[in-house]
């Protein structure tokens, strides 16, 4: 099934305690983002990554890292978690650029920072 | 860079009725807006598309509409099921894709 892999899909962690959320994709898909998702706020994206060790900003990459050494993954680091950054996180894959290609979407992992 | 808005962000109908939810965006470059549906719980999940050289699509129940000099598009619903109630998100994309910032839609069976 082609599918977007996330994990873990819930986390309590402590304010400064490094984490990695993993993402995985089956489709060979070029390119992957992680998206935040806040109430009022839609889905804003975190970083974008267009191939293999091709990784740029989105709109809000404070406080983010990401890597991208192979193309069927795409990890989230967040060095030293803030509570604001308790959220819903969702990453996602499309074939490729250009504007003709949808997402699809992981099942979120939900953010909790204490 | 791209910005766009969503109208309503809640919207209740009756079973049975039809739900229209809006979109305007800023970016005459973009050209692919998709439509996502969001289940509680779940990841959103692409439910129908239209790309800038098409005025219309439509997909059972659902269609879309594209007017590319107001630069807006709407998603219509026709014959509401309570299985339809979720958060739908338009988007607008030409290389980066832009979220608006949904719509709640409830369906009162």
């Amino acid at each position: 099934e082609a599918q977007v892999t996330q994990n873990p899909r819930y986390l309590i962690t402590v304010t400064g305690k490094k984490l990695t959320v993993t993402c995985s994709q089956n489709m060979n898909h070029e390119y992957m983002s992680w998206y935040r998702q806040d109430p009022g706020l839609g889905l804003r994206q975190i970083y974008y990554s267009m191939n293999v060790e091709v990784t740029d900003k989105g709109d809000v990459p404070e406080g983010y890292k990401v890597s991208r050494k192979e193309k069927r993954n795409f990890p989230l680091i967040l060095e030293s978690p803030s509570p604001n950054q308790t959220s819903l996180y969702f990453c996602a894959s499309r074939k490729g650029t250009g504007g003709i290609y949808g997402y699809t979407f992981g099942s979120g992992t939900r953010l909790t920072v204490v | 860079g791209e910005n766009v808005e969503q109208h309503p962000s809640t919207l209740s109908v009756q079973e049975g009725d039809s739900a229209v939810i809006k979109c305007t965006y800023s970016d005459s470059a973009s050209n692919y807006f998709p439509w996502y549906k969001q289940e509680l719980g779940k990841g959103p999940q692409l439910i129908i598309d239209i790309r800038s050289n098409v005025g219309e699509k439509k997909d059972q129940r659902i269609a879309v509409t594209l007017n590319k000099t107001a630069k807006h598009f709407s998603l219509h619903i026709t014959e509401t099921q309570p299985e339809d109630s979720a958060v739908y998100f338009c988007a607008a994309s030409d290389n980066d894709m832009r979220f608006g910032a949904g719509t709640r839609l409830t369906v009162k069976p």
